[in-house]
């Protein structure tokens, strides 16, 4: 079935690094593309998306681009800040046998940015 | 801006009883969905649910467990006998639509131990 690896964390960061985050997916056929981020405390939050290849999602200075042809929707963001810090989810919306889409998401990634 | 809420945040209960989790969607949807992430683990799709039945469900989601709307603001999910591997975070999630393009807006999780 369809699945989403990405990278093992915790990564550890200095404040204005650059942050690149690995995902890689498989899939039948044309799922969208998500990025979650878990903040301490609170609930899953979508922070962007691509619904098919070629698009590029981007928020709050973070990016990821659907490559269909390797498979990936790596996320970056040139400078992180202290407030960044999370756990990030990579995920694909897959089509259910009812019609309805379910998503499958990757193990997170724990991002900690010092000062 | 509207959330998805779900009650208790921790819930600690003997093995082989009964535990309820519940979650208040947000008002306009019509999709709902649990989740769970096993500690170190993947968050896991387990069920589905639209105009009042369930769409689809995972291997996981056996005949311990049920889901419920009782009064058309919660939804519930029931494990009747809790085993020592039910021991997770349990997400609730909402959509206003059931396609691939909508969003699924998460909750900030129950975390079932079971002792």
């Amino acid at each position: 079935g369809d699945s989403v690896t990405q990278m093992e964390g915790p990564v550890t960061l200095s404040e204005e690094a650059f942050l690149t985050i690995n995902c890689t997916y498989t899939a039948t056929g044309y799922p969208s593309l998500f990025w979650y981020v878990q903040y301490p405390g609170e609930g899953l939050q979508l922070l962007l998306k691509a619904t098919k290849a070629d698009d590029k999602g981007s928020n709050k200075g973070f990016e990821a681009t659907y490559r269909k042809e390797t498979t990936s929707f790596h996320l970056e963001k040139g400078s992180v800040q202290v407030s960044d810090s999370a756990v990030y989810f990579c995920a694909l919306s897959d089509y259910g046998t009812s019609g309805t889409y379910k998503y499958i998401f990757g193990t997170g990634t724990r991002l900690k940015v010092l000062a | 801006e509207p959330e998805v809420t779900q009650t208790p945040s921790h819930q600690v209960t003997q093995m082989g009883q009964e535990v309820i989790l519940r979650c208040v969607p947000i008002s306009n949807h019509l999709y709902f969905y649990w989740y769970r992430q096993i500690l170190g683990q993947k968050v896991e799709f387990l069920v589905s649910f639209y105009n009042n039945e369930i769409s689809e469900k995972s291997e996981i989601f056996d005949d311990q467990f049920s889901v419920e709307r009782p009064d058309g603001s919660n939804f519930t999910l029931k494990i009747r006998s809790t085993k020592l591997e039910d021991s997770a975070m349990y997400f609730c999630a909402s959509s206003e639509g059931g396609g691939a393009g909508y969003e699924q807006y998460f909750g900030p999780g129950t975390r079932l131990t079971v002792t």
